[in-house]
């Protein structure tokens, strides 16, 4: 099965830099890497996808970064805010239809103002 | 409207009882999942149902079986609650069995077993 592992699992930043948090997947046949913030005590929900046959993908601040051959992905968040504070979760699946996300173990970022 | 919406939002209960948690999407997608997050904030597939047929049972203990009355709904029920069962549940649906399309979660349910 997928196994995916993220780091780091905790990340501090002064509000306006970057964020940078990345991913290590394990199937050479996923080819779906969707990312979820989960604000405390709230759902996760998705910020950002990318699909394998794309090497990049922005949406305004937020930018995801995929290298097929390394297995690796990478979320990227530039200017933070401190409203970006919450745990992000990377997450990997095979468009099979009978397939669940594996997701990575967190990373939770703290945005200093 | 809520998206997936499950019941309740928190569940405490003595060890050995009997509970079940709810969930309904309204999404009209036909996949439904239920995760459980661990306090380390883990988050690992337990079940998935595509069209009421079960297609991912995880090794999870047998305590707790899932139940899909139709393609909207997916309980959860488990027996002979365990302290090691505390943990926030998490219903989620998408249009496909996870791959390629967003997964929508519920608001999760955090059990506490005392």
């Amino acid at each position: 099965g997928e196994n995916v592992e993220q780091h780091p699992s905790t990340l501090s930043v002064q509000e306006g830099d970057s964020a940078v948090i990345k991913c290590t997947y394990s199937d050479s046949a996923s080819n779906y890497f969707p990312w979820y913030k989960q604000e405390l005590g709230k759902r996760p929900q998705l910020i950002i996808d990318i699909r394998s046959n794309v090497g990049e993908k922005k949406d305004q601040r937020i930018a995801v970064t995929l290298n097929k051959t390394a297995k690796h992905f990478s979320l990227h968040i530039t200017e933070t805010q401190p409203e970006d504070s919450a745990v992000y979760f990377c997450a990997a699946t095979q468009d099979t239809g009978r397939r669940a996300l594996t997701f990575g173990s967190g990373t939770r970022l703290q945005v200093q103002p | 409207d809520t998206a997936v919406s499950q019941t309740p939002k928190y569940l405490v209960t003595q060890m050995g009882n009997d509970k079940s948690i709810k969930c309904e999407q309204n999404l009209g997608h036909d996949t439904m999942y239920w995760y459980k997050q661990d306090s380390k904030k883990f988050l690992k597939i337990m079940f998935s149902y595509n069209n009421k047929e079960l297609i991912i049972n995880e090794t999870v203990p047998n305590r707790f079986s899932p139940k899909s009355p139709d393609k909207a709904h997916l309980n959860l029920h488990i027996n002979s609650l365990e302290l090691g069962d505390s943990a926030v549940y998490f219903c989620a649906s998408s249009q496909r069995g996870g791959g390629g399309t967003e997964a929508f979660f519920g608001q999760g349910t955090r059990l506490t077993v005392v």
